[in-house]
């Protein structure tokens, strides 16, 4: 596979575990933030996001959590899957002047069977 | 089929040659981007359209050079500029305006190596 993220933080679990990835942002005047999935050799895709007045948002197997006073955003994702092995991305928007997307550096989540 | 497409998928580039990357989309999107990626470390913007005729420089535009003369496409010119071209780069595009959501959905991406 192509070699995004040698050197990631990695997460591994047991399929049917839950996984919890974890993100700290940096910008406090950020309005919304976002998760993305980005398998080997693909394209990010688009998993859920969050408006900064909001603590919790629920999709399809996955909650994301956002805790504003420690800057810290989590995905939790439920029975996980070997299809759910991949690089997750958070990334924050900052609307200084026009909207901007910070991604952080990614965490490998491993799923082993 | 609605998205986002990059071309090519793998490029090869020789010491002192300018190089192309293709990025067109056909979801009426006004603004589109442009990433590099390297192995260890988030995206980061070369950069950014928010509307056609029209784009700005982002973080790490050294090298690079873009034009939006139409709506649907972005491309990407790596110059010889660029000294460190090998990466992966990916395309991005959102609806754009500061009232919408920023969501930005990629393209496939296109991996650039030095020959």
């Amino acid at each position: 596979g192509e070699s995004v993220g040698l050197h990631l933080p990695t997460l591994s679990v047991q399929e049917g575990d839950n996984s919890i990835i974890n993100c700290a942002y940096s910008n406090s005047a950020s309005d919304y933030f976002i998760w993305y999935k980005q398998e080997s050799g693909k394209g990010p895709q688009f998993i859920i996001d969050i408006r900064s007045n909001m603590d919790k948002r629920q999709g399809q197997r996955v909650t994301v959590l956002l805790n504003k006073t420690v800057k810290h955003l989590s995905l939790q994702i439920a029975a996980t899957q070997p299809g759910d092995s991949a690089v997750y991305f958070c990334a924050e928007n900052f609307s200084g002047g026009y909207n901007k997307l910070i991604f952080g550096a990614g965490t490998r989540l491993a799923v082993h069977p | 089929d609605g998205g986002i497409t990059q071309s090519p998928k793998y490029l090869f580039r020789k010491e002192g040659q300018n190089v192309t990357l293709s990025c067109e989309q056909n979801l009426n999107h006004d603004a589109m981007y442009w990433y590099r990626q390297d192995p260890g470390q988030g995206l980061r913007l070369i950069y950014y359209s928010q509307i056609v005729n029209d784009f700005q420089k982002g973080d790490i535009a050294e090298g690079y050079s873009v034009s939006r003369e139409k709506k649907e496409s972005f491309p990407l010119t790596v110059t010889s500029a660029q000294k460190n071209p090998t990466a992966f780069y990916l395309c991005a595009s959102s609806i754009g305006g500061l009232l919408a959501k920023n969501i930005q959905y990629f393209g496939a991406g296109t991996r650039l190596s030095v020959l």
